[in-house]
């Protein structure tokens, strides 16, 4: 299995330009999320999915667009990267939580650095 | 304000030592999760944890649910060791987790 893989794994964009960042899991994981981390914060969510078809905000979603067409595919879409999108990009997926005592832990990809300038 | 508040930020230490790092948080968790991200950038799944404790290998992680705090130790600390360990809270009814700063270590040969 190759887990939780990201394409690209470098982009450097101008101001503007657009671009879809993949990720892709085969361990048939319900959820999936995508946050970036930024020098001296914790990883911050920007979006996530508890399901095909299915998208929810996290808490950094501004600038950012998600779809999830296929349960093994999370897809997460800069319309038009800003300076402030510079940064690392890491998608995680999970199986859906079964019952009160059974919380199961998210696997990471191997992240997606983007620099806009 | 961050909710998952971790220390120490930063800690060296020389091989050999007994390492303690704590996460504390604001309000009742379902789930704790213990991350650890290497130099190179990937992040991996220590621990998760919702009571008690869990050992592996080296590590040991506990948790106080009561006083919202967990640690994470590592015993016989080696250089391989040296990484940014991240402390991850769950709430209930919640789909999502809040992440802490992370602490880096450095373990010295």
């Amino acid at each position: 299995n190759a887990g939780v893989t990201q394409t690209p794994k470098f982009r450097v964009l101008k101001t503007g330009q657009s671009m879809t960042l993949l990720c892709a899991q085969d361990m048939n994981h319900e959820y999936m999320y995508w946050y970036r981390q930024d020098p001296g914060m914790g990883l911050r969510l920007i979006h996530y999915s508890v399901g095909e078809g299915t998208t929810a905000k996290g808490e950094v979603p501004d600038g950012y667009n998600v779809s999830r067409l296929k349960k093994q595919n999370f897809l997460l879409g800069l319309e038009s990267a800003a300076p402030s999108q510079t940064s690392v990009y890491f998608c995680a997926s999970r199986f859906r939580d079964r019952g009160f005592v059974s919380y199961n832990e998210q696997f990471f990809g191997p992240g997606t650095r983007l620099t806009v300038l | 304000k961050n909710e998952v508040e971790q220390s120490p930020q930063n800690l060296t230490a020389q091989e050999g030592e007994f390492i303690t790092i704590n996460c504390s948080y604001s309000v009742g968790i379902s789930a704790l999760h213990w991350l650890q991200q290497h130099p190179g950038g990937g992040i991996v799944s220590l621990f998760m944890l919702s009571s008690g404790k869990k050992k592996h290998g080296r590590l040991i992680a506990t948790i106080n649910i009561q006083e919202k705090h967990s640690s994470l130790h590592i015993t016989a600390s080696h250089p391989r060791d040296s990484a940014v360990y991240i402390c991850a809270v769950r709430y209930p009814r919640d789909d999502k987790i809040i992440f802490g700063k992370g602490t880096r270590l450095h373990i010295l040969p």
